[in-house]
């Protein structure tokens, strides 16, 4: 089936730095792909929407300049976290619709993303 | 806007116990309806899913209803076992979405 693998599994970095997060659709193409942020005991935030070949949308209230995303390819998406806080601490996970219309196609889940800023 | 509740966690259950995970929802139009599960140290899988009033969903011996007079998707599974344990997302796709909403999230345990 359909697998969408993201890496790192965990990261730590310090405060100031980056941490840049990706994920690849395995064996599918995806035009679109979502970015969610997990807080403990919380549901799964849409984070912001990835396009490839433009610009991807973002949530209202998430910082663009702060969470930048590139859709490079087909199958490859990344989010970089920048200048990273400790209040960015969180899990972060990609997903991507499957083959066929977005609309209509169940989400792949990556594994999820743990970034832990000191 | 659409949103997602469900059930707060943690239910502990013994093994071959009745399972029900209350999820309702709040939508404009007709939205497809989903259940997601998150075993520990793995990514979310999808569980099952209903597209329209009164499917069925099924998978694994879990079902669950899209029942749109009470806007409610509740999981159920007749006799749970220990690897079920895992935390369980009720979710919601709008009209003409791409990405999903979701509940908290209600984490399973199951007791031998």
């Amino acid at each position: 089936g359909a697998v969408v693998s993201q890496h790192p599994s965990w990261v730590i970095c310090k405060s100031g730095t980056s941490v840049k997060i990706e994920c690849r659709s395995l064996d599918f193409q995806a035009t679109t792909m979502f970015w969610y942020r997990q807080f403990p005991k919380q549901s799964l935030m849409l984070m912001a929407t990835s396009n490839e070949g433009s610009k991807a949308t973002y949530e209202q209230g998430v910082e663009k300049d702060k969470f930048l995303i590139n859709h490079a390819s087909l199958t490859l998406s990344t989010l970089t976290v920048t200048s990273a806080h400790p209040e960015d601490s969180s899990f972060y996970i990609c997903s991507a619709p499957g083959q066929g219309s977005s609309y209509n196609s169940p989400l792949h889940f990556g594994n999820g993303t743990r970034l832990t800023v000191t | 806007g659409n949103s997602v509740t469900q059930m707060e966690g943690p239910v502990t259950l013994s093994e071959e116990a009745f399972l029900t995970i209350n999820c309702t929802y709040t939508a404009t139009g007709y939205p497809s309806l989903f259940w997601y599960v998150q075993y520990p140290g793995e990514g979310l899988q999808l569980l099952l899913k209903a597209t329209k009033a009164d499917d069925k969903g099924s998978n694994k011996g879990f079902e669950a209803t899209y029942r749109k007079e009470t806007t409610s998707f509740h999981l159920e599974k007749g006799s749970v076992q220990v690897s079920d344990s895992a935390v369980y997302f009720c979710a919601l796709r709008g009209a003409g979405q791409g990405n999903l909403i979701f509940g908290k999230g209600t984490k399973l345990s199951v007791k031998p």
